[in-house]
C-alpha cells in the first residue's frame, strides 16, 4: 500500500507485482520531465524521460505517462524486482535553466 | 560513459571551519555544473548553476559568500562551504551537462558533509 511518511511517502510492493508511482508537477509551463531513481547514499540515476508533446514513453520495464491535463506524471516499472528499491524523484523543467525535483516516493520491494 | 565523479565521499569538519567539495566530469567536458544540497528524507534543491568561466548564478536564499563556487575549467567545479555550521549538514550532489541544461545532466554519487 501507499503511505506519506514524515517527509516521504512510501510504496510497499511484493517482488514480481507492478508498480505505480505518482507525481504531481507544478508548473504548466514545463516541457520536459524526467524520472530519476536514488539509493540510499548515491546521487540520482537517470531512468527515463518524456516531453510535453508526448503521453507515453516505454523503456526497459518502465513506463512513464504524463497527463498535462492535470499536470499529473507518473512511473510504471513491471515486475518489480528487489534491486528496484530506492526513492524515485520525478523533475520537471519550468524553464531551460533549471531542473525542478519533486518530493520522492520511497519504493520497498518485500520477497 | 559520460562519468561524473566527487571527492570526497563523506567529510566532518569542526564548526567555523571551510570545506571543499571537487566535482568531475571524467570523460566528457562539461559546460555546465549544478550543485544541489539533499537533506534527509527529502528532495534535492538547487543552490546554483556554474558555466566554465563566469560566476555561478545562485537560487534564492543561498548565500553566495558562504557556498563558493568555481569552475575553472570544462572538468572540474568545486564547492566550498565557508565557515561551517552544523545546519550545513547535508549530501551535497553536483551534476554536469555538455550543453547547458538542455542537454541532459549527469549526477556526481554526492558528498556527505558532517559539520560537529
Amino acid at each position: 500500500g501507499e503511505s506519506v511518511g514524515l517527509h516521504l511517502p512510501t510504496l510497499s510492493v511484493q517482488e514480481g507485482d507492478n508498480s505505480i508511482i505518482n507525481c504531481a508537477y507544478s508548473n504548466s509551463a514545463s516541457d520536459y520531465f524526467i524520472w530519476y531513481k536514488q539509493e540510499s547514499g548515491k546521487g540520482p540515476q537517470f531512468i527515463i524521460d518524456i516531453r510535453s508533446n508526448m503521453d507515453k514513453r516505454q523503456g526497459q520495464r518502465v513506463t512513464v505517462l504524463l497527463n498535462k491535463t492535470v499536470k499529473h506524471l507518473s512511473l510504471q516499472i513491471a515486475a518489480t524486482q528487489p534491486g528496484d528499491s530506492a526513492v524515485y524523484f520525478c523533475a520537471e523543467t519550468p524553464n531551460t535553466d533549471k531542473l525542478i525535483f519533486g518530493t520522492g516516493t520511497r519504493l520497498q520491494v518485500f520477497p | 560513459g559520460a562519468v561524473v565523479s566527487q571527492h570526497p565521499s563523506w567529510v566532518i569538519c569542526k564548526s567555523g571551519t571551510s570545506v571543499k567539495i571537487e566535482c568531475r566530469s571524467l570523460d566528457f567536458q562539461a559546460t555546465t555544473m549544478f550543485w544541489y544540497r539533499q537533506f534527509p528524507k527529502q528532495s534535492l534543491m538547487l543552490m546554483a548553476t556554474s558555466n566554465e568561466g563566469s560566476k555561478a548564478t545562485y537560487e534564492q536564499g543561498v548565500e553566495k559568500d558562504k557556498f563558493l563556487i568555481n569552475h575553472a575549467s570544462l572538468t572540474l567545479s568545486t564547492l566550498t562551504v565557508t565557515s561551517a555550521h552544523p545546519e550545513d549538514s547535508s549530501f551535497y550532489i553536483c551534476s554536469a551537462a555538455t550543453q547547458g541544461f538542455e542537454d541532459e545532466q549527469y549526477f556526481g554519487p554526492g558528498t556527505r558533509l558532517t559539520v560537529t
